[in-house]
């Protein structure tokens, strides 16, 4: 266990709605970022936040967007979803610069 | 930009014996981490070995240890005396160690361990 927890574990959603993904930090970890991994793929980079500021962004259209709270705990949002943001969202916690600690994810499915 | 290439998917290893799992990346930066991950069907990415850069000699992490050719941008990881517990997917990863930059992961797209018993 790495004190990294994400939540949901799982949930469906259908195309067209919108989408909040929860991630805890670990303690006195103050950077966290979001990946994307599409079914046999790598991750793949979304965004990162540092001290509750965005602070590096992927390839991802604006309709993925994030949130760092003074606690260091973050939220992923993804409005209009659509079919192909079906993947399992990974969240990666550590003090800045230093070794990333990885959630177990969030499976979503839209449909 | 920074690639990294993974481009075995699969491979398969007998209990006991050694296996090396293979890749490469692109850069233009001088100064930078390398990482492989492993992904169980648990689904959580854990660290197994990480290499700096700017260090020849090669990490080693028990069983794991990696073959880091600088002029060549390959990194190799070698696991010996393979346990069932190892299946699972490795990623390669590549992150930049330049001053100021974010802590973004690139990764490969993984290979896909199975020990047979």
């Amino acid at each position: 266990e790495t004190g990294v927890t994400q939540s949901p574990t799982h949930l469906i959603k259908t195309r067209g709605q919108q989408v909040t993904l929860r991630c805890s930090s670990q303690s006195g970890h103050n950077t966290v970022s979001w990946y994307q991994q599409a079914l046999g793929q790598g991750p793949q980079f979304i965004f990162q936040y540092y001290r509750e500021e965005e602070n590096g962004r992927g390839n991802f259209p604006p309709r993925f967007s994030g949130l760092q709270f003074p606690n260091y705990s973050s939220e992923l949002n993804v409005n209009a979803l659509e079919l192909d943001d079906s993947a399992l969202y990974l969240c990666a916690s550590s003090p800045w610069g230093l070794e990333a600690f990885f959630g177990q994810g969030t499976r979503l499915t839209v449909v | 930009a920074q690639t990294v290439t993974q481009s075995q998917p699969e491979m398969s290893v007998q209990e006991a014996e050694t296996v090396t799992l293979s890749c490469t990346y692109d850069t233009s930066e001088s100064d930078y981490y390398l990482f492989w991950y492993k992904q169980p069907p648990s689904r959580q990415m854990i660290l197994v070995i990480r290499q700096e850069a700017y260090k020849q000699q090669n990490a080693t992490e028990n069983r794991f240890s990696v073959n880091f050719q600088k002029a060549a941008k390959s990194f190799s990881l070698k696991i010996s005396d393979s346990q069932l517990g190892d299946a699972a997917m490795y990623f390669c990863a590549y992150r930049s160690a330049r001053v100021g930059a974010n802590s973004k992961l690139t990764f490969g797209k993984g290979i896909t361990l199975s020990v047979r018993p």
